[in-house]
């Protein structure tokens, strides 16, 4: 069985500032890919950034990177210079036939 | 590309009537979609999985009887409530793998449908 752990209900930063959102999950699979997602308020759920399990090198799209650590089977969302834009609801999820979401981490951006 | 529409974005239904939500993938082909439900401030709960051209494989705990999913082509997938009650309410989301991608491939997501019962 696939799980995915958010410890996280909510987080806050300050406009420009970083924030690291966690995500621990556990597999059985060697090949897999981890995604993370955003919702924002419109409820769109959008494909964030993905790391597929077998490359070393973290994966990074703009201002969002992630540390990925198979061994620990940890993978955290890095959002840089954070802007208001990015407030939402964030999940992390594990690949597989249907993803099984995290419950979640809402951030809340302020100016 | 990987347009997902779902259809209606809200619904306002009364209590015992039933209420169809169409998925559609725009353009792309999609041999499954899976239906999530999500309630306020919650994660999304996936609720089946429906394949073209077979029956739905249904999440435990989930009535197959009240959620009847359809998935007559490879662009098109309904879900049905039927005899919807107030606790029905919900947040309901599809979503889709295009033909021919891997399962690690992510999903494309519709917009997502705002069920309210009276």
């Amino acid at each position: 069985a696939q799980t995915v752990t958010q410890s996280q209900p909510e987080m806050s930063v300050q406009e420009a500032e970083t924030v690291t959102l966690s995500c621990t999950y556990d597999t059985s699979e060697s090949d897999y890919y981890l995604f993370w997602y955003k919702q924002p308020p419109s409820r769109q759920m959008i494909l964030v950034i993905r790391q597929e399990a077998y490359k070393q090198q973290n994966a990074t799209e703009n201002r969002f990177s992630v540390n990925f650590q198979k061994a620990a089977k940890s993978f955290s969302l890095k959002i840089s210079d954070s802007q208001l834009g990015d407030a939402a609801m964030y999940f992390c999820t594990l690949s597989g036939y249907a993803l099984n979401f995290g419950k979640g981490t809402s951030l809340l951006v302020t100016p | 590309g990987a347009v997902v529409s779902q259809h209606p974005s809200r619904v306002i239904c009364k209590s015992g009537t039933s209420v169809k939500i169409e998925c559609r993938s725009l353009d792309f082909q999609a041999t499954t979609m899976f239906w999530y439900r999500q309630f306020p401030k919650q994660s999304l709960m996936l609720m089946a999985t429906s394949n073209e051209g077979s029956k739905a494989t249904y999440e435990q705990g989930v009535e197959k009887d009240k959620f009847l999913i359809n998935h007559a082509s490879l662009t098109l997938s309904t879900l049905t409530v039927t005899s919807a009650h107030p606790e029905d309410s919900s947040f309901y989301i599809c979503s889709a793998r295009a033909l021919g991608s891997r399962t690690n491939s992510p999903l494309h997501f519709g917009n997502g449908t705002r069920l309210t019962v009276t």
